[in-house]
């Protein structure tokens, strides 16, 4: 049983185009996020839906469109490329105290990754 | 705004060794701190959670302890393996209450058999 997965894993493109990642979490958390790791490994956070509400929207282009269709998905999609968004991009997902506040003893889990190279 | 560092950047050590990873961060007021593993091309592994209230927390030959206070955590490893080489990081939340987690650059870890 996989906690939090994500699709694709790899993902390679063109400047220009548009994709979308996937993500699913089967842990039942009210909260999901989407981070990205860059080349120096370091991980910072972009977004944060709690129950479908956005609650944390960092400096990210526009560019980058998060979708929560339900409380267990948040997808990733991401207009005209361009090479500097080659990164990892994770996806995680926690239990809060309620609207996105706190999360006391549960942990923040994280997906896989997925791996995008834009050409 | 919430700054986190690790040091060292990397460490190599023979198998066998204990060693201790350190984190610190500027903002005290914290929920808590969670230590975490990343292996070459993987995702990260929750390895231990402080809640803010506690001073220390143990799973295996992992030991993290956390001083609020001084803004410091350490991660312990006991008996070290060569399987323990990865990376590892640590990330504390931001005051604010919302869940946005800061992560530290992380510390490069290798044992040598």
């Amino acid at each position: 049983d996989t906690a939090v997965s994500q699709t694709p894993k790899y993902l390679v493109t063109q400047m220009g185009n548009d994709k979308s990642i996937k993500c699913e979490q089967n842990l039942g958390h009210d909260t999901m996020y989407w981070y990205k790791q860059d080349s120096k490994k370091f991980l910072k956070i972009m977004f944060s839906y709690n129950n479908k509400e956005l609650i944390i929207n960092e400096t990210v282009p526009n560019r980058f469109s998060p979708k929560s269709p339900d409380k267990a998905h948040l997808n990733l999609h991401i207009n005209s490329l361009e090479l500097g968004d080659s990164a990892v991009y994770f996806c995680a997902s926690s239990q809060t105290n309620g609207q996105g506040r706190g999360y006391g003893a549960n942990v923040l889990t994280f997906g896989a990754g997925s791996r995008l190279t834009v050409l | 705004k919430q700054e986190v560092t690790q040091i060292p950047a990397a460490l190599s050590v023979p198998e066998g060794e204990n060693l201790v990873l350190n984190c610190s961060f500027t903002d005290s007021a914290i929920y808590n701190l969670q230590w975490f593993r990343q292996d070459p091309g993987k995702g990260l592994t929750s390895l231990l959670l402080i809640q803010s209230s506690q001073r220390e927390q143990t799973s295996g030959r992992l030991n993290a302890s956390l001083d609020k206070s001084s803004g410091r955590s350490t991660l312990y490893i006991a008996a070290s393996q060569p399987g323990d080489s990865a990376t590892y990081l640590c990330a504390v939340p931001d005051s604010g209450g919302y869940q946005k987690v800061t992560f530290g650059t992380g510390t490069k870890l290798q044992v040598i058999p």
